[in-house]
């Protein structure tokens, strides 16, 4: 079945630095969409990509989508503590179709 | 803005009772998907509906059943209840626009526990 592969698991990092994580997937998605997770609520839509090689920005975050349709990445310049939490990526193969979620990166902000 | 509802939000239940969990999609959303997620575990998907069709299934127990009503809410029945049934149990929502992309919004999810 398809996987989503997110790297890195887990990032320790001080405030204000950029933080980098990416999927990658065996098979092509038509949509890339990241969540960012804080323990025990749903998962908050973050940004969602629609074409291959979009590159979108929401503030702080900036999300691609890779040319290929089976990667994508998500930057975050100058971290704050309220970036904290669990950011999950998503893949849907096709329109109204499941998302396949990737295992999540854990980000700890230290001040 | 309104937002995808669920509820309960925390339900407690003994082995082999049964549990429902309700959604209410964002207004005018189509499909509705129901995941499950354990403790440091990434959502898995368990079943959706679309125009109160089922429209894919996933890893959902045949313990496990559901359906989309004509109000668009949906509800999660679950019988037999196993420990391992207990996690987070999330639904979302989207309207669907055929092959064209669509976004999904996740509720606050309900919180089992099976003690």
């Amino acid at each position: 079945g398809q996987q989503l592969n997110q790297s890195p698991q887990s990032m320790f990092i001080q405030e204000g630095e950029d933080v980098s994580m990416n999927c990658t997937s065996s098979s092509i998605f038509n949509t890339w969409l990241w969540y960012k997770q804080d323990p025990g609520e749903g998962p908050v839509l973050l940004i969602a990509l629609y074409k291959a090689g979009e590159l979108t920005s929401n503030g702080r975050l900036t999300a691609q989508f890779g040319i290929t349709r089976k990667d994508s990445f998500l930057n975050i310049s100058a971290s704050i503590p309220s970036d904290v939490g669990i950011y999950f990526c998503a893949g849907q193969a096709r329109g109204g179709g499941k998302l396949i979620f990737g295992q999540g990166t854990e980000l700890s902000v230290k001040p | 803005a309104a937002g995808v509802i669920q509820s309960p939000r925390h339900l407690i239940k003994e082995k082999r009772e049964t549990a429902t969990l309700k959604c209410y999609p964002i207004p005018r959303h189509d499909t509705v998907y129901w995941y499950q997620q354990g403790p440091g575990q990434d959502p898995q998907f368990l079943i959706s509906f679309y125009e109160k069709m089922q429209s894919d299934k996933g890893s959902i127990p045949d313990r496990f059943s559901a359906q989309q009503f004509s109000d668009y809410h949906s509800e999660l029945n679950m019988s037999s209840l196993e420990l391992g049934d207990s996690a987070l149990y999330f639904c979302a929502s989207s309207l669907n626009r055929g092959s064209s992309a669509n976004t999904i919004y996740f509720g606050e999810g309900s919180w089992l526990t099976v003690v």
